[in-house]
């Protein structure tokens, strides 16, 4: 089975602060990995996925296999980043995703 | 872009009756899309994969009898809730173009 765990509800973070997110994953073969962001009343946007190796929006996450992990960082928070963030995996069965609980990202001036 | 259209964005409808959804690829064909559910606050789960030409795949749980999904063209998939009660209430997503592309989903409320 795969699991992802986004263990914080909610960050809340001052302009300009360094912000992470992390997430923790559980799967039992090679797992793709991606982080989705929703803003206010928008769709859910990929952001980026760990094989692009991108950085997109001054985000950044790199998948760490011996933590299962695929934390995302952003050095210097702005306040058009407050949204919601969702942490997926793929595993081998075509592409489908399973989530993590999300985290409110909060961006205060 | 990849543009996954969802239709519509927004209903509501009486307790018994059933409710059809549609999502479409824009630009593209899909020959596989995904449904989702969302519950307030909580995260997405996936409800089943939508196949062009055959049968949908439900995910554990998921009453294939209540959502009725078709997937007749490689453009479109519906998924039909049958027989909606109060507790269908929820946001659906659809998803295509390998599963990472979303439409902007549809709110579901029975009454």
């Amino acid at each position: 089975a795969q699991r992802v765990t986004q263990p914080e509800k909610l960050l809340s973070v001052f302009k300009g602060a360094p912000v992470e997110l992390k997430c923790n994953y559980s799967y039992s073969g090679s797992p793709e990995l991606f982080w989705y962001v929703q803003y206010s009343r928008q769709r859910l946007q990929l952001l980026l996925r760990h094989i692009s190796r991108e950085s997109i929006k001054g985000f950044t996450a790199d998948l760490n296999k011996g933590e299962t992990s695929f934390h995302l960082k952003k050095p210097f928070a702005q306040e058009e980043d407050s949204a919601m963030y969702y942490c997926a995996l793929s595993g081998a069965a075509g592409n489908k995703l399973t989530f993590g609980g999300g985290t409110r990202v909060l961006v205060k001036p | 872009g990849a543009v996954v259209s969802q239709h519509p964005s927004w209903v509501i409808c009486k307790s018994g009756t059933s409710v059809k959804i549609e999502c479409r690829s824009l630009d593209f064909q899909a020959t596989t899309m995904f449904w989702y559910r969302q519950f307030p606050k909580q995260s997405l789960m996936l409800m089943a994969t939508s196949n062009e030409g055959s049968k949908a795949t439900y995910e554990q749980g998921v009453e294939k009898d209540k959502f009725l999904i078709n997937h007749a063209s490689l453009t479109l998939s519906t998924l039909t809730v049958t027989s909606a009660h109060p507790e269908d209430s929820s946001f659906y997503i659809c998803s295509a173009r390998d599963g990472y592309t979303f439409g902007s989903g549809t709110r579901l409320t029975v009454v």
